[in-house]
């Protein structure tokens, strides 16, 4: 059974700090997805993986993708009160029709 | 281009009503999803369908019946409702190409925030 982790689960953390978010999932997959959920809100794509070693950036988010080593990272730089919110990963499951989820990451960044 | 709605945005029933949970794509997407997300908590699929006809069970389908006339719709019926459903319920769709062609992001409605007492 395909799962998948995000640690840490909640980070709470100062304007103009950097950090990492983590996705580890327990079975092959060449795709990966991050999504950002604002609070009372629904879900955004904010990046698709397709390929090991693929790296994608948008502002100061950055997300990296290591099938081998079946890992994801999501990298905050030099984080501002905008990008409070939960993310969460995915990854396609065995049958491809679904997408299995971490469990979110809640990021709150303080002025 | 709406992308993904949902119908109602919010609803309270009494313990034992049903109700259908409308969701409707204007993207020509085949694949669609049922998720609910309880308080603090991640997604949990319901209910899927690969195209118009085709549905299967995700993670969670107990309470819950759907149905794919159409590309488009893709309702959430729930009946006999219970207190351990109030959850938000969210649409969502994507384009597949099946299994070996490709799989590409979902994409979610505003959802349905569902109160059962």
């Amino acid at each position: 059974e395909l799962k998948v982790e995000q640690n840490p689960l909640f980070l709470s953390m100062q304007e103009g700090k950097n950090y990492t978010i983590y996705c580890n999932y327990s079975t092959t997959s060449d795709r990966l997805y991050w999504y950002r959920q604002d609070p009372g809100k629904s879900l955004e794509s904010l990046f698709v993986l397709l390929s090991n070693g693929a790296v994608k950036q948008e502002g100061r988010l950055m997300a990296s993708l290591d099938t081998k080593a079946r890992l994801s990272t999501l990298h905050i730089t030099a984080a501002v009160h905008d990008l409070s919110a939960t993310y969460f990963c995915a990854v396609v499951g065995d049958s491809n029709y679904q997408l299995i989820w971490g469990a979110g990451t809640k990021l709150i960044i303080k002025p | 281009n709406a992308g993904v709605t949902q119908t109602p945005k919010f609803r309270i029933l009494k313990i034992g009503q049903s109700m259908t949970l409308q969701c409707t794509q204007d993207m020509n997407h085949n694949y669609m999803y049922w998720y609910r997300q309880d308080p603090g908590m991640g997604l949990k699929l319901i209910y899927y369908s690969v195209g118009a006809g085709i549905t299967d069970k995700g993670e969670v389908p107990n309470g819950y019946n759907v149905s794919r006339s159409t590309t488009e719709d893709f309702p959430l019926r729930l009946e006999l409702a219970a207190p351990s459903q109030t959850s938000v319920y969210f649409c969502a769709s994507s384009y597949a190409l099946g299994l070996a062609g490709g799989f590409y992001e979902q994409y979610f409605g505003p959802g349905t925030r569902l109160t059962v007492t």
